[in-house]
């Protein structure tokens, strides 16, 4: 049974740094690799998804990794902002892709301007 | 385009009652799966739907069910609640077939309260 663990739970740095993201799988056979972002009481929103064929992914400030053969990802953002702030999910989809995702439980991040 | 659109967005229920969620998927998007989140157990899978037939179930009691419609929008039921059936209820669409890039989009969820 897949297992996501996601650490730290809670991370609160200066606005201006560069910080890393963990997120940890137990089954190294995945078909994708998603990282969602959650505002308080809202919906995710989806930042970068990677195949289990890439090593990683860009969007603007965003770069995330996969390692499968550790059963790791990260999620490094540069130069952060308060508008960061939020919980940062990770979530793995197994196996064919006909199988339902599984989350981590975040990391909720604040930013201190 | 519009996003993915959930229907109410708050409800309070005492226990015993029934609740019906609507979800309306991305224009296009086929798929739809339904979420729990609470703060104890994180996002927990409840069931996916693809072209009106349930694909993957989670594990949750039979008190949960859903159902999508010809049109991709897509209702779950929870009958006799509980208290710990509190709980952010949210639903995603995808387009999972050839061409899809399978990123799960969201909608702004249901908030439900029992009492």
């Amino acid at each position: 049974k897949q297992e996501v663990t996601q650490i730290p739970a809670a991370l609160s740095v200066p606005e201006g740094e560069n910080l890393v993201l963990n997120c940890s799988f137990t089954d190294s056979a995945i078909y994708n690799l998603q990282w969602f972002r959650q505002d308080p009481g809202k919906g995710l929103t989806s930042l970068l998804l990677i195949q289990s064929s890439q090593r990683e992914q860009t969007s603007g400030r965003l770069n995330a990794s996969l390692d499968k053969s550790s059963g790791r990802s990260t999620l490094y953002i540069a130069a952060s902002q308060p508008g960061d702030s939020a919980t940062y999910l990770c979530a793995v989809r197994s196996n064919s892709g006909n199988t339902p995702l599984v989350f981590g439980k975040g990391t909720r991040l604040s930013v201190i301007a | 385009k519009a996003g993915v659109t959930q229907t109410p967005r708050y409800l309070i229920k005492t226990r015993g009652q029934q609740v019906t969620l609507s979800c309306s998927p991305i224009s296009g998007h086929r798929s739809v799966s339904w979420y729990q989140q609470t703060p104890g157990q994180g996002l927990q899978f409840l069931f996916e739907y693809f072209s009106e037939t349930q694909r993957n179930k989670g594990n949750f009691p039979g008190r949960f069910s859903g159902r999508q419609f010809s049109n991709s929008r897509s209702e779950m039921n929870v009958s006799t609640l509980e208290l710990g059936d509190s709980a952010l209820y949210l639903c995603a669409s995808t387009r999972p077939e050839a061409g899809g890039t399978d990123t799960q989009y969201f909608g702004p969820g249901t908030r439900l309260t029992v009492l």
